[in-house]
């Protein structure tokens, strides 16, 4: 079967750095997504990794290993807006998205 | 219209009764996708159109049917509606099928409740 799991909550301090894991078993693999989600709202893209290594797009960076079937979101200097679920998913051999369950994190001040 | 729109927001509906869910388009995306979340599982795909013209069935399609006349619209139909179809359900449009790097972007969302 295909599973994505994730942790179910984290808890971090604003302005700190968080890393969020995720690893999976699909049948194959064609790319890696990582979408932010705020309660109540619809989920937004935040990054795609197809290839090893790390990806970085501002205060958020994203790696990846195919080989070991891992990923990570890391979130640095952590505002209060970044409180939100982090969803991981992987495009699989019918190039479909399967999801994990998302990771919802809460930031303190 | 600009993204993705979906009506109605939200909505209770007695079991058995039929509801329709529509999404709208504004991108010319080519594939688009019916999501269902329940809390505590991932978005699970229920049905989608790598085309207009086309559909194919997803994870959890059941109990749900959908049509692709054109680009735009691609509503989602509960024939007869139970209650374990009590969810928020998404919309998402994307291009070239998905394939590349082409990410989906989603609509805002439709909270059901069947009663």
């Amino acid at each position: 079967g295909q599973n994505i799991d994730q942790p179910t909550e984290m808890t971090a301090t604003e302005g700190a750095i968080v890393q969020i894991n995720c690893t999976y078993q699909t049948s194959g693999f064609n790319g890696l997504f990582w979408y932010q989600q705020h309660a109540g709202e619809a989920p937004t893209f935040l990054s795609y990794n197809v290839l090893d290594g790390l990806e970085e797009k501002g205060r958020f960076s994203s790696f990846l290993s195919r080989s070991k079937g891992y990923s990570y979101l890391l979130l640095k200097e952590l505002q209060m807006k970044d409180s939100a679920s982090y969803l991981c998913a992987v495009r699989d051999s019918n190039y479909q998205l399967i999801w994990g369950a998302g990771t919802k994190l809460i930031i303190k001040p | 219209i600009a993204g993705i729109t979906q009506a109605p927001t939200s909505q209770i509906l007695a079991a058995g009764r039929r509801m329709t869910l529509r999404c709208t388009q504004d991108m010319r995306h080519n594939a688009m996708y019916w999501y269902r979340q329940d809390l505590g599982l991932g978005l699970r795909l229920i049905h989608y159109s790598n085309t207009a013209g086309t559909t194919g069935k997803g994870e959890v399609p059941d109990g749900y049917s959908v049509s692709r006349a054109n680009t735009d619209d691609f509503p989602l139909t509960l024939a007869s509606a139970v209650p374990s179809q009590t969810s928020v359900y998404f919309c998402a449009s994307s291009d070239s099928g998905g394939r590349g790097y082409n990410e989906q972007f989603f609509g805002p969302g439709t909270r059901l409740t069947v009663l």
